[in-house]
């Protein structure tokens, strides 16, 4: 089958780092997409990884291991405002797009 | 600002009742995906459309449907409302990358469906 396993819900301090994970099982692997949505609003991109590797982006790091099935998103000097859903999606050869459930992560001051 | 377009924002209607959902893709986008967001829910696809065709085939029910039309703007048809169907409904469109690969996907605003 296919499965996108996130944690549900995670808290973390402002000015500090939180590492979100996402383990997937797919067949027809072609990239791994991180998206932020904040509530009631759109989800916006932020990073897409195809090769093994980290990816940095300003406060943002996303990091892909393709043996492993495996992700993560770092984020840096976290702000309040970084509190939101961050979304794990892997994109398949023939055009689909597996959604994981998404991480609320919470930011306290 | 994703370029893509989604109306109406907000929307409440009986029970029993249809509605339809409009979505105008960014320019030159050729895909369209629908997805239904209820309340503190993750995304749960619905319908893609690629170039008028429909391309995948999420949990959708009977009771909707959609179609892309020529110029690329897609509808989503509700009927036979339940109180269920209360949602956030997004519209997102992409230009499909390399490899089949489905490329980023932009999000409109979304449709705020309440069923009373």
């Amino acid at each position: 089958g296919q499965n996108i396993d996130q944690p549900t819900e995670m808290t973390a301090t402002e000015g500090a780092i939180v590492q979100i994970n996402c383990t997937y099982q797919t067949s027809g692997f072609n990239g791994l997409f991180w998206y932020q949505q904040h509530a009631g609003e759109a989800p916006t991109f932020l990073s897409y990884n195809v090769l093994d590797g980290l990816e940095e982006k300003g406060r943002f790091s996303s990091f892909l291991s393709r043996s492993k099935g495996y992700s993560y998103l770092l984020l840096k000097e976290l702000q309040m405002k970084d509190s939101a859903s961050y979304l794990c999606a892997v994109t398949k050869s023939n055009y689909q797009l597996i959604w994981g459930a998404g991480t609320k992560l919470i930011i306290k001051p | 600002d994703s370029g893509v377009t989604q109306t109406p924002k907000h929307l409440i209607t009986a029970t029993g009742q249809r509605v339809t959902l409009r979505c105008s893709p960014r320019s030159g986008d050729l895909s369209v995906y629908w997805y239904q967001q209820s309340l503190d829910q993750g995304l749960q696809f619905l319908i893609q459309y690629y170039n008028g065709e429909e391309r995948a085939k999420g949990n959708i029910l009977e009771r909707f449907s959609a179609q892309q039309f020529p110029d690329l703007h897609s509808e989503l048809n509700l009927s036979s409302l339940e109180l269920g169907d209360s949602a956030l409904y997004f519209c997102a469109s992409s230009f499909p990358g390399l490899a089949q690969n489905t490329g980023e996907l932009f999000f409109g605003e979304g449709s705020r469906l309440t069923v009373l």
